[in-house]
């Protein structure tokens, strides 16, 4: 098992709105992160989580709030989002995060809305 | 800060051999790893490098060269499914994955 699964696939919400983006995992993998992807560009580096500890925050807006209940699940809650951060928000896990040769996994998304 | 630059588009013909590069300055490097990324879908891994020099696998190769900053990655045999952008990603840190600017390549029959 390869995947990354993130649900819901699509979300429309409204600025006031509170919702959570949802990743899932089954291969073991201790790194986990959440990446940025507007149109046309390249996924922007959110946070990574290592050992169910947030390792590193890019200065991301309080806005988001990331969870890691446990070493197969990654959250993200989101509330009184602006119309800029609609998005594509990716979730991706990798192995072992002092590795070197460990490519990170990519879920298929969640494209955001907001209005 | 951290510079990873790749062209914006590049167009080729089916059947032949492109190279996509990739120069990087960055505050630290553990590998550089290049991903495919068909429209609307998750990036999904080609290859990595971390020593100089070529790794190849199948239609694809990818070189580093650490002293020059610079990676490019090889299609050879272009089929219309190669349409996609291809995204050079340095590891910074243990782990910090950081994306360049990536490059729309389009074949053409």
């Amino acid at each position: 098992d390869t995947e990354v699964t993130q649900t819901p696939k699509h979300l429309v919400m409204g600025m006031t709105n509170k919702k959570s983006l949802k990743c899932e995992q089954h291969m073991g993998h201790r790194a986990m992160y959440w990446y940025k992807q507007k149109a046309k560009k390249p996924p922007e580096l959110m946070f990574v989580y290592s050992y169910e500890k947030l390792s590193i925050n890019e200065s991301v807006p309080s806005r988001f709030s990331p969870e890691c209940p446990n070493s197969s699940l990654l959250n993200l809650h989101l509330h009184a989002l602006q119309p800029e951060d609609s998005a594509l928000y990716l979730c991706a896990s990798s192995q072992d995060n002092k590795g070197m040769n460990t490519e990170a996994f990519f879920g298929q998304g969640t494209r955001l809305t907001v209005v | 800060g951290q510079n990873i630059d790749q062209p914006t588009e590049m167009t080729a013909t089916e059947g032949a051999i492109v190279q996509i590069n990739c120069t990087y300055q960055t505050s630290g490097f553990n590998g550089l790893f290049w991903y495919q990324q068909h429209a609307g879908e998750a990036p999904t891994f080609l290859s990595y490098n971390v020593l100089d020099g070529l790794e190849e696998k199948g239609r694809f190769s990818s070189f580093l060269s650490r002293s020059k900053g610079y990676s490019y990655l090889l299609l050879k045999e272009l089929q219309m499914k190669d349409s996609a952008s291809y995204l050079c990603a340095v590891k910074t840190g243990f782990q910090k994955l950081v994306f360049g600017t990536g490059t729309r390549l389009l074949v053409s029959p």
